[in-house]
């Protein structure tokens, strides 16, 4: 079963922030936090992953929650090209199992123009 | 390009024929995983190889499923007497090592239709 929660839809505008929530609230001390999308008929593309600070790449921002229990993915300024299925994945650190990731339904963006 | 490959891109077959798909992953990726993925749901994990080592495999991967890493680089799902439900696709990914912090790169799916 997927360890995370997020809204099965958002929609926002053109050129503007976009704010993804995740809640994982059993997450445990070792587990990563790990945002994937996916574009359609694609296979999914890393968008960034995070432990515990925030975190800024050329493509969005993670910000982490100080108990870690949920976390932001933010899109600072939307395109249509964004528009995607995001998701929010925890992968642990047990070196053992199925670790790779475990996809939950994500969220839908649709980004209008 | 350097990423995932995954061949062929799409394949329909008819009802119980075998299909085979391949994956090469990134040079030097130690893991290497499948999944399946239908239509508006989430990928699912299928099975994971530590080099040549094939270290799990999901219950989801019935008998008729088959995956072999032969020398540690590419490797082959093979799918046998096809069902309808088989219809999905097949994405192939590969990770430096199962460290948590490590980023798996995806292919671009094997897309199959069983008719």
């Amino acid at each position: 079963d997927a360890k995370t929660t997020q809204p099965n839809s958002m929609e926002s505008n053109e050129e503007e922030p976009v704010h993804l929530p995740c809640n994982h609230s059993t997450i445990s001390g070792t587990d990563y936090i790990h945002w994937y999308r996916q574009l359609p008929s694609q296979g999914p593309e890393y968008v960034i992953h995070g432990l515990t600070s925030n975190v800024n790449n050329r493509m969005a921002s993670l910000a982490i929650a100080e108990d870690r229990k949920s976390s932001t993915l933010i899109l600072h300024r939307a395109t249509l090209r964004d528009a995607a299925v995001y998701y929010c994945i925890l992968r642990g650190d047990s070196g053992g199992g199925a670790d790779g990731l475990t996809f939950g339904k994500g969220t839908h963006l649709i980004i209008q123009p | 390009d350097t990423g995932v490959s995954q061949d062929p891109r799409h394949k329909i077959t008819k009802r119980g024929q075998n299909v085979t798909f391949r994956c090469d992953p990134i040079s030097e990726h130690n893991r290497l995983y499948w999944y399946r993925q239908t239509l508006g749901q989430g990928p699912e994990f299928l099975t994971y190889f530590q080099n040549e080592a094939q270290l799990e495999k999901s219950r989801l991967l019935s008998d008729r499923f088959s995956a072999e890493r032969p020398k540690g680089s590419f490797s082959t799902l093979e799918i046998q007497r096809t069902e309808q439900g088989d219809s999905a696709m097949y994405l192939c990914a590969s990770s430096p090592t199962g460290w948590g912090g490590n980023t798996i790169y995806f292919g671009e799916g094997s897309w199959l239709t069983v008719v």
